[in-house]
């Protein structure tokens, strides 16, 4: 079974600039995760799909950050204008459903400069 | 409100000695709780998690945690460490409803002396 896949692996841009990320939950699974990792914190939860539809979104800074998961299956994590602050790696795991454990994928690490 | 702190930023144990990872959390309703592992340049993956029942869980490389109500406690061991267990480990907490989102701990890295 693949796993959770995530692009780009790293990413260095120049504050103000925008990028985006991309995940592919793994095949089956209903519910979608980012998270936000900082150096030396644990990973805090930006946004929660169930299908297309969004769960829970209330740790996402909506003045710059943006995502979608369209047709309820690959989702986009956009950050426009990113800040020297957002320097970390974004997290996307996968689930059956909501109450099921939660598979993570390598993540993508995010240099702010 | 749930929280995770996690005692020790960094352990470092010699290889075949005991780990213990230290892990206390605070919640207002009864928690599920887990700790993952997570190795260099890796995502995060499941180790164990309590959520009913028997309150010494056993999870995956030889790991085992025990749920202690009375001390809001969830500490991860393992008898003997080996090389390959040298990571970063996150306890965290969440609710038992499908609204509750996970909560993690700082973390926990853990080196292994030969």
């Amino acid at each position: 079974e693949a796993g959770v896949a995530q692009s780009p692996r790293y990413k260095i841009i120049e504050k103000r600039q925008s990028v985006a990320f991309w995940c592919n939950p793994i095949s089956g699974h209903a519910t979608l995760y980012w998270y936000q990792q900082i150096l030396g914190q644990g990973p805090k939860l930006l946004i929660q799909f169930q299908n297309n539809g969004v769960v829970d979104d209330s740790q996402l800074p909506k003045d710059r950050f943006s995502a979608e998961r369209l047709k309820g299956v690959d989702s986009t994590l956009k950050i426009q204008p990113a800040k020297l602050e957002d320097s970390a790696v974004y997290l996307c795991a996968s689930s059956l459903g909501r109450t099921q454990d939660q598979y993570f994928g390598p993540g993508t690490r995010l240099l702010v400069l | 409100a749930q929280s995770v702190t996690q005692l020790g930023s960094h352990v470092s144990v010699s290889e075949g000695a005991l780990v213990l990872l230290r892990c206390n959390y605070s919640s207002s309703v009864p928690p599920y709780l887990f700790w993952y592992v997570q190795y260099p340049n890796q995502g995060l993956q499941l180790l164990l998690k309590y959520t009913t029942g028997a309150t010494l869980v056993k999870g995956i490389n030889g790991f085992e945690a025990e749920f202690k109500k009375s001390e809001t406690s969830f500490h991860l061991t393992k008898p003997s460490a080996h090389m390959s267990d040298a990571a970063e480990y996150f306890c965290a907490v969440s609710g038992y409803s499908s609204a509750s989102k996970i909560i993690f701990g700082s973390g926990t890295r853990l080196s292994i002396r030969p």
